[in-house]
């Protein structure tokens, strides 16, 4: 069956970096856009990033552009979100989530169970 | 990239319906049929209960129903049962290829 699994959360310090991974399996994940989301303590979502099949083409929530990075390693099933910079904003629940199957493809199903990020000194 | 609007709750009886709205611009649910929603129990995963503004994936039940008009789309659910009692969130595509969420609506079962 199709399961993302998070990982790479941790406590961090302020202007530090931190890399989270999502490992994909059940699927053909060298076709899939992929997306990352998060959601800080009892805060709603927010959307993050998303990254082309292919890895050719990003995009990013204002929130996090230029500190943020996204990427994909297709050989590993592998979907990565490389934080540098980090603040205290930036302390939430990161979740991973695969694009939808069909019509638009605009819409994000499955997703992982999430992993914890703690910006904090 | 300003979340979308929704009411923070709404509440209804059991067997009751209510309507979640999700307010957005011309440069998101307004320009594009491309809004779904999110159903999120505490502690949990967000699930996928509506996509493409009105199509429901399969195992999801037929109590759920989603439209849109202009730069407003709607989740209604009907025969309302104590299991739906969770965070809905809306979310939708847009014009800068982005997407967006909703700031969420906790929906009560009485």
């Amino acid at each position: 069956q199709v399961q993302l699994v998070e990982s790479g959360g941790g406590v961090v310090q302020p202007g530090r970096s931190l890399r989270l991974s999502c490992a994909a399996s059940g699927f053909t994940f060298s076709s899939y856009t992929m997306h990352w989301v998060r959601q800080a303590p009892d805060k709603g979502l927010e959307w993050v990033a998303v990254i082309s099949y292919d890895g050719s083409t990003k995009y990013y929530a204002d929130s996090v552009k230029g500190r943020f990075t996204i990427s994909r390693d297709s050989s590993k099933n592998t979907l990565y979100l490389e934080m540098n910079s980090l603040k205290a904003e930036d302390t939430a629940v990161y979740y991973c989530a695969r694009r939808g199957e069909s019509g638009s493809y605009r819409w994000l199903d499955p997703w992982g169970q999430g992993t914890l990020v703690t910006v904090s000194s | 990239q300003s979340a979308l609007t929704q009411p923070a709750s709404v509440s209804g009886s059991p067997g009751q319906s209510i309507t979640i709205s999700c307010t957005g611009t011309s440069s998101d649910v307004g320009d594009y049929n491309s809004v779904s929603w999110y159903q999120q129990h505490p502690g949990k995963a967000p699930k996928l209960m509506i996509y493409d503004v009105s199509n429901r994936p399969s195992g999801v039940s037929n109590r759920f129903s989603g439209s849109k008009s202009d730069n407003t789309a709607s989740l209604t659910i009907s025969g309302l049962q104590a299991e739906d009692e969770a965070d809905y969130y809306c979310n939708s595509y847009t014009s800068s290829s982005t997407y967006v969420f909703g700031t969420g609506t906790k929906v009560t079962v009485l």
